[in-house]
């Protein structure tokens, strides 16, 4: 298994410029979350999908982010316009659901500068 | 929700067994606990988790304590790749929705 996949790995763009992050999850996964890290916040989720559906965006910290699940092995979260504060690493997290336990599996991580 | 409570950081000789603690005073009865770990510039990476009986898998061994209000992952024998920062999770449910809220960890250092 390859495991979550994420592209770009690096992105370095100028204020202002509509930024677009890529996750492929787990083959057979049906629950996708994204999160951003920076070293003031943390890891913070930002949102996740189930079945493609998303279930909670109150993480998503403003309209400028948006999410999108046009199907199971494949999801976007694009950032437009970006900001300087939006520098982190974001991350992209699969699941099964369906049973009890919550074990997500990360991707590698985007990690992003916006100057 | 349940809150957990770790210590920055710790250290660990290598080949030493590394003993992590946790407190999560607040944890439900049906609420799991998780450990993940995350070395520099990689992304989080699941160990074990439990719910009330000890665990143990390949990577680790998770002890809870028979009233639930704390527990320790136990690297037996560390080494230098062990070096991260370990996170313990108990899930917890916001607007109806189960996540898994990540706190700051604890950083630890595996000494040669």
């Amino acid at each position: 298994d390859a495991g979550v996949i994420q592209s770009p790995r690096h992105e370095v763009t100028e204020m202002g410029q509509e930024v677009t992050l890529r996750c492929k999850p787990i083959s057979g996964h049906n629950s996708l979350f994204w999160y951003r890290q920076t070293m003031m916040r943390g890891l913070e989720l930002l949102i996740y999908f189930n079945n493609n559906v998303p279930i909670d965006d109150s993480g998503m910290p403003e309209d400028r982010f948006s999410a999108k699940m046009p199907n199971a092995s494949f999801s976007t979260l694009k950032i437009q316009p970006s900001e300087p504060r939006d520098s982190a690493v974001y991350f992209c997290a699969s699941r099964l659901t369906g049973i009890r336990t919550e074990t997500q599996y990360f991707g590698p991580g985007t990690r992003l500068l916006v100057l | 929700d349940a809150k957990t409570t770790q210590p920055p950081s710790m250290d660990c000789a290598e080949g030493r067994a590394a003993n992590l603690p946790c407190n999560h005073s607040t944890i439900s009865g049906n609420e799991y606990v998780y450990w993940y770990r995350q070395i520099h510039s990689q992304g989080p990476q699941y160990i074990i988790h439990g719910l009330k009986n000890n665990e143990t898998n390949e990577m680790a061994s998770l002890i809870i304590t028979e009233d639930r209000k704390s527990s320790t992952l136990i690297l037996p024998h560390a080494t230098l790749r062990d070096t991260a920062v370990y996170y313990c999770i108990v899930r917890v449910i916001i607007q109806g929705a189960q996540k898994l809220v990540f706190g700051q960890g604890t950083r630890l250092t595996i000494n040669p």
